[in-house]
């Protein structure tokens, strides 16, 4: 596709519940990563994916966070049983190789965890 | 690991003043990328800079990797140019982008 999609754009959810957030990078891109931004901060890198390699899950805050990678394009990031600290903005971006290459972020998907 | 440092944190403008936005960071980079998050928070990508110069219109980087230092220079500032300017480093074996805090730009008209 011409840019990063992320859905859904908005989810709403309450506490202990599983939610499932999407990304589709783009066409050809064979790296992505997952991003985190709580309000009024910085980003907070989670999770790398490149190509078919075990992804750097180095900055999952705990093992209630998960990701998958399906056919090296879309990527799933799970959440669960969400806690009100959870919420935040979580982005995607992609890029050609992962090797110091321009990442290109997508929208993001704004969680609110009641 | 890599620490990046942004000032300053907050800039307010008057429409057609230029600013410098500067970014500092603790170790060499491979990746050195300027973003502009819009109020919709968007991230966009206005340069892709580890060393060296570049102009796009009317942004202006330059990265002096000896140096840990990089500045955007906006000039002839306009309302739209409004948000947040953020400085993002990889080292290169981290694979990931670190972020600055981010310098909160204000254009009044």
């Amino acid at each position: 596709g011409a840019g990063v999609s992320q859905s859904p754009s908005n989810k709403v959810t309450e506490k202990g519940k599983d939610v499932e957030l999407r990304c589709d990078p783009i066409s050809g891109h064979t790296a992505l990563y997952w991003y985190r931004q709580s309000l009024g901060q910085g980003l907070e890198f989670l999770i790398y994916f490149q190509g078919n390699s075990a992804p750097d899950k180095s900055g999952l805050p705990s093992d209630r966070f998960s990701a998958e990678r399906t056919g090296g394009s879309v990527s799933t990031l799970t959440i669960q049983r969400t806690q009100q600290e959870d919420s935040a903005v979580y982005l995607c971006a992609s890029s050609t190789t992962g090797l110091s290459e321009t990442q290109y972020f997508g929208p993001g998907t704004r969680l609110l965890v009641l | 690991g890599i620490q990046v440092e942004q000032s300053p944190p907050d800039l307010i403008l008057q429409e057609g003043a230029n600013s410098t936005l500067r970014c500092n960071f603790s170790d060499s980079v491979n990746n050195l990328q300027w973003f502009h998050q819009n109020p919709w928070g968007q991230l966009i990508n206005l340069f892709y800079i580890p060393s060296g110069t570049k102009q796009n219109g009317r942004l202006s980087a330059t990265t002096v990797a000896t140096e840990r230092y990089s500045l955007l220079y906006i000039s002839s500032s306009q309302t739209t140019d409004s948000g947040v300017y953020f400085c993002a480093v990889d080292t290169g074996s981290a694979r990931q982008l670190t972020f600055g805090s981010g310098t909160q730009l204000t254009v009044l008209p």
